[in-house]
């Protein structure tokens, strides 16, 4: 099984701060990568596919990178509603897995 | 616009069997479409249960498959999830979802159903 291993685990952040969370694949996945947000009390949205792209209504701030085993989302101006906790997951192969989740907290 | 319904006892006794279904609104599940289930322990993350796809062929995660079974019943656009001989660490809310997205993500969910494994 491939393991995703996502830091940090929780982070606190101001308002208008760029926000970088890390998923480290523990083999090579090439870009068959996905970002979802989950909100408190909600199911997960899927919000980057392949790695970098951005669905559809995914406001800009949002961003995805990597290839290969290191991947970023990066939140380029944090705002008061992206208070939720992030997955990433790969799709290279059965089993899918995801990452354990990063908590993102607005000081 | 999709939809997904979860339902099913949100009580099970250990060792009993879990039963969910999956009410789909909004799509045909014979579209073509992969049809899957995750959990998410309380204050956990999610894992991947397995997934169905609508002519019946199915694919599960190897930690559960000896105790799941998911199956697909077209005439009522719905599909349904069996998990035998529970335990507590199967306490958890189970979200089913569409796997139709980009990247072969899943881009809509259910709710969630909130399944409580307790005597």
């Amino acid at each position: 099984d491939i393991q995703l291993t996502q830091s940090p685990s929780s982070l606190s952040a101001s308002v208008g701060d760029r926000v970088t969370i890390t998923c480290q694949a523990s083999q090579d996945i090439s870009n068959f990568l996905n970002w979802y947000q989950q909100k408190p009390g909600k199911a997960p949205k899927f919000m980057i596919y392949d790695a970098s792209n951005l669905e559809t209504g995914v406001p800009s701030r949002f961003s995805g990178s990597g290839s290969g085993t290191n991947f970023t989302l990066t939140i380029s101006s944090l705002q008061p509603e992206d208070l939720a906790t992030y997955y990433c997951q790969h799709y290279a192969n059965l089993p899918l897995t995801f990452g354990g989740g990063t908590k993102v907290e607005i000081k | 616009q999709v939809q997904l319904q979860e339902s099913g006892p949100g009580l099970v006794k250990p060792s009993e069997t879990l039963s969910l279904t999956c009410a789909v609104s909004g799509d045909s599940i014979n579209r073509g479409y992969f049809w899957g289930w995750i959990r998410q322990p309380p204050g956990q993350g999610l894992e991947w249960i397995g997934n169905i796809y609508h002519k019946g062929s199915t694919y599960y995660n190897p930690s559960l498959k000896s105790r799941v079974t998911i199956s697909v019943d077209t005439s009522k656009n719905d599909f349904s999830l069996r998990l035998t001989s529970v335990t507590a660490a199967d306490t958890a809310v189970y979200f089913c979802a569409r796997r139709g997205g980009s990247g072969s993500s899943f881009d809509y969910w259910g709710q969630g159903a909130l399944v409580i494994v307790s005597s």
